[in-house]
């Protein structure tokens, strides 16, 4: 079975710190790896995803994430925070053939000014 | 217009009674996707569908049925609704095992 493990609920930065927030999966093979970002009150809306390509991935709003596969970690990082980064993330993956997409518990960042 | 729409927005219901939440896309998606969302829990899974005719549980659907009425058309009902049912929900649609999900604003459903 494919988990996700997002380490830390809650993470809180300065503005213009770096933001990291950590992500582990277990499968056995390579999975899909995608983030998503939820701003309060709305649906969540996709950051950038892995899909066995390049192992580090750009995504929106000046996020990237790098696929490591001997540590089963898929963080995302982000050079400066911005006040508009503030809301929860959340990491996903997706197994080749299935059609299931499993999430992680989500992490909450908050930016501090 | 929103590609997925989730009908209705919010919705406040007593113990016991039904109540469906409707989602519909004009993706082009087969397969369609409910999930729930909990503080702390992050999303999971309730049913999925590939197509029309392909309906399957997910990791939570004790309490939860669902109906595939087209394409584009994936409703969720809760047959007799109990308060630890109350809960964000979201309808989200894929076009491959490679895509991301694309979700809709979300139900957010309470149960009194």
């Amino acid at each position: 079975a494919q988990s996700v493990t997002q380490l830390g609920s809650h993470v809180s930065v300065s503005e213009g710190a770096l933001v990291l927030l950590r992500c582990n999966y277990s499968s056995s093979v390579p999975p899909y790896l995608f983030w998503y970002v939820q701003y309060p009150n709305q649906g969540l809306q996709l950051l950038l995803k892995y899909t066995s390509a390049a192992t580090l991935v750009k995504g929106i709003n000046g996020f990237e994430a790098e696929f490591k596969k001997s540590e089963t970690s898929f963080h995302l990082t982000k050079p400066s925070a911005h006040m508009s980064d503030a809301a929860e993330y959340f990491c996903a993956v997706s197994k080749g053939g299935y059609q299931k997409v499993t999430f992680g518990t989500g992490t909450k960042l908050q930016v501090i000014p | 217009d929103a590609d997925v729409t989730q009908t209705p927005r919010n919705r406040i219901t007593k113990t016991g009674k039904r109540i469906m939440l409707e989602c519909s896309q004009t993706k082009g998606h087969d397969r369609m996707y409910w999930y729930r969302q909990d503080p702390g829990l992050g999303l999971r899974l309730i049913y999925y569908s590939f197509d029309v005719k392909d309906i399957n549980k997910g990791e939570i659907s004790d309490g939860y049925s669902v109906s595939r009425q087209a394409q584009a058309k994936f409703s969720l009902s809760l047959e007799s609704a109990i308060p630890n049912q109350t809960a964000l929900y979201f309808c989200a649609t894929r076009e491959g095992a490679e895509s991301p999900l694309h979700f809709g604003n979300g139900t957010r459903l309470t149960v009194t």
